[in-house]
């Protein structure tokens, strides 16, 4: 089936540090992949993403490649901040279906 | 343009009762979801609704009825709650059909069921 696997957290970082959180997938088809995040309190806001092999989305700060070769989506930032501290799930949809289906979600905290 | 809004944010049931959960948005969107989130298993989805008047099941519709008898709301029931449901409970909703992985989501509402 198609399922996103995603690293276990959580990720404790210095501020200015550099963060790196594993993704990979499993797809029948030809997936779209995506970065949300969640920070405390909130929904899930869509970060970035990519719909084909070798795209790199990128957003505030962010970037992810689509790597085909590997089945990955990592998501890095060169320099974190405390305001980063939050929640990111990886998540994919297939062509002509009206679903995201999520990981688990990582959660990222950031220290002064 | 508020988004969308969730009612209520947080809710204690006992077993046994049931309740209905609000969804509501502003932007116009076709497609509305309901996701549950818990520890270690991420999001997944509850039901789903392409357009007014229709509803679909997503990957854990057992214990739920959801209806969207208008565009702007989806509604999400506990005919009987359990407390295997306790939970918290996103509603999101997306633009059109092609852009189902651009989703809007609510705050949230908190459910313990004891």
């Amino acid at each position: 089936g198609n399922s996103v696997t995603q690293m276990e957290g959580p990720v404790t970082l210095s501020e200015e540090a550099f963060l790196t959180i594993n993704c990979t997938y499993t797809a029948t088809g030809y997936p779209s992949l995506f970065w949300y995040v969640q920070y405390p309190g909130e929904g899930l806001q869509l970060l970035l993403k990519a719909t084909k092999a070798d795209d790199k989305g990128s957003n505030k700060g962010f970037e992810a490649t689509y790597r085909k070769e590997t089945t990955s989506f990592h998501l890095e930032k060169g320099s974190v901040q405390v305001s980063d501290s939050a929640v990111y799930f990886c998540a994919l949809t297939l062509y002509n279906t009206d679903k995201l289906i999520f990981g688990t979600g990582t959660r990222l905290q950031v220290f002064p | 343009n508020a988004g969308v809004t969730q009612t209520p944010k947080f809710r204690v049931l006992k077993t046994g009762q049931s309740m209905t959960l609000l969804c509501a948005q502003d932007m116009n969107h076709e497609y509305m979801y309901w996701y549950r989130q818990d520890p270690g298993m991420g999001l997944r989805l509850i039901h789903y609704s392409v357009g007014e008047g229709t509803t679909a099941k997503g990957e854990v519709p057992d214990g739920y009825n959801v209806s969207r008898l208008k565009k702007q709301n989806f509604l999400l029931g506990l005919e009987s709650a359990a407390p295997s449901q306790t939970s918290v409970y996103f509603c999101a909703s997306s633009p059109e059909e092609g852009r189902s992985w651009e989703q809007y989501f609510g705050p949230g509402t908190r459910l313990t069921v004891t």
